[in-house]
């Protein structure tokens, strides 16, 4: 019973190419999120939905485009990808934070995207 | 913005105690996590501090203290699995929700 399950596990894909990542979440959590990972395993919040709604939006690249079709699914679209998207690409889902509310970030397994 | 410091790596004897500290300056304080990340493996939650003071859970201790913007991870009884990443998070209120920004992770190397 997998709590968060990313879609695929490795990508590997050339430069210019369009490429999609797949998150899915059973916890019944309301918030999902992506995160990238560098080489120096850096983890970077990049987008998180609340109940489809787009509620962070980081200083990405317009080539990332997030789309959320219901609450339990939060998947990530790349188009023209370059090398230094090089990255995992780590999904999250956590319960509704609430004003002053803290609930931890359950991760997927993440996806390890290698662009040459 | 967020400032997040924690060492980049420590090294540690099986059985004894280790304590990876973690220095943050932020805005909008909503409280911090810690997390553990196995080489290849995602990120999983350990502890996470509100209020000033010490939170347990089992060989895991996590202290905070919000005036001075430092948290501490203590580790008892190290055991050979305990070799990890572990991540320093703050929490910061953003678009409704929470924002978890975090440090570049300390890296623990458990030996005999």
């Amino acid at each position: 019973d997998t709590a968060v399950s990313q879609t695929p596990k490795y990508l590997v894909t050339q430069m210019g190419n369009d490429k999609s990542i797949k998150c899915e979440q059973n916890l019944g959590h309301d918030t999902m999120y992506w995160y990238k990972q560098d080489s120096k395993k850096f983890l970077k919040i990049m987008f998180s939905y609340n109940n489809k709604e787009l509620i962070i939006n980081e200083t990405v690249p317009n080539r990332f485009s997030p789309k959320s079709p219901d609450k339990a699914h939060l998947n990530l679209h790349i188009n023209s990808l370059e090398l230094g998207d090089s990255a995992v690409y780590f999904c999250a889902s956590s319960a509704s934070p609430g004003r002053g509310g803290l609930n931890e970030q359950y991760f997927g397994p993440g996806t390890r995207l290698t662009v040459t | 913005g967020q400032n997040i410091d924690q060492p980049t790596e420590m090294t540690a004897t099986e059985g004894a105690i280790v304590q990876i500290n973690c220095t943050y300056q932020t805005s909008g304080f909503n409280g911090l996590f810690w997390y553990q990340q196995h080489a290849g493996e995602a990120p999983t939650f350990l502890s996470y501090n509100v209020l000033d003071g010490l939170e347990e859970k089992g060989r895991f201790s996590s202290f905070l203290s919000r005036s001075k913007g430092y948290s501490y991870l203590l580790l008892k009884e190290l055991q050979m699995k305990d070799s990890a990443s572990y991540l320093c998070a703050v929490a910061v209120e953003a678009g409704g929700g929470n924002k978890l920004t975090f440090g570049t992770g300390t890296q623990l190397k458990v030996e005999l």
